[in-house]
């Protein structure tokens, strides 16, 4: 079964730092690009990060630029959001999920992760 | 940025009827739309790609058309199970990709 499987999330002040891992599971994440989204409780799908199969292109939303970054290891098969300087408004939960089809980017996502819960409080 | 627009915010529909939901773009994006059902608790699901091709494992119950900037998803047959918000994907400008804000099916 094709999967993502999330981990990292939790409880962090703010102007912390947090780094969230997206494994991949009955395939080779190397083929695929992948895209981060996020859902602040309560509201609407928000679109965060892209990288590329290579991991050799990378976009963000101008709320996370500079602060954001994706990376990722095709070795570990893993893809990862590192957070930074957190603010109250990047509290959500967070979802990895696939570009579709091999070696492209734009395109619709699936699948996705479980998602994983940020939260930035005092 | 292209602004996606749904609508209505809420519906509420008996089972066994059609339920007809809107998406708008701020500017054309052809037909790179796509739509997903999230349920409490859980991720969102694809429904639609490509405005009206039905992933696998969907419900010929779920179908999907438009071009341009009009978008519809509609489901006949409704169930309890069908119970969701869904959200409209526009993936033809980007970055950023960009959602509507949802709508919340009630049954």
């Amino acid at each position: 079964e094709v999967q993502l499987l999330q981990s990292g999330g939790g409880l962090v002040q703010p102007g912390g730092s947090l780094r969230l891992s997206c494994a991949a599971s009955g395939f080779t994440l190397s083929d695929y690009a992948i895209n981060w989204v996020r859902q602040a409780p309560g509201k609407g799908l928000e679109w965060v990060s892209l990288i590329s199969a290579s991991g050799g292109t990378s976009y963000y939303a101008d709320a996370v630029k500079g602060r954001f970054a994706v990376s990722r290891d095709n070795v570990k098969n893993t893809v990862y959001l590192e957070m930074n300087n957190l603010r109250a408004e990047d509290a959500a939960i967070y979802y990895c999920a696939r570009d579709p089809r091999v070696s492209t980017i734009g395109n619709w996502f699936d699948p996705w992760g479980q998602g994983t819960l940020v939260t930035v409080s005092s | 940025e292209i602004v996606m627009t749904q609508s209505p915010a809420t519906l509420s529909v008996s089972p066994g009827e059609r339920a007809t939901l809107s998406c708008r773009a701020s500017q054309s994006v052809n037909i790179n739309v796509a739509w997903y059902q999230q349920k409490p608790g859980q991720a969102p699901r694809l429904l639609i790609y490509r405005a009206s091709t039905r992933a696998t494992g969907i419900p010929a119950r779920f179908s999907g058309s438009g071009s341009g900037t009009e978008f519809t998803l509609t489901i006949t047959g409704l169930q309890s199970e069908d119970s969701a918000v869904f959200f409209c994907l526009q993936y033809h400008s980007w970055p950023p990709f960009t959602f509507g804000q949802g709508t919340k099916l009630e049954i």
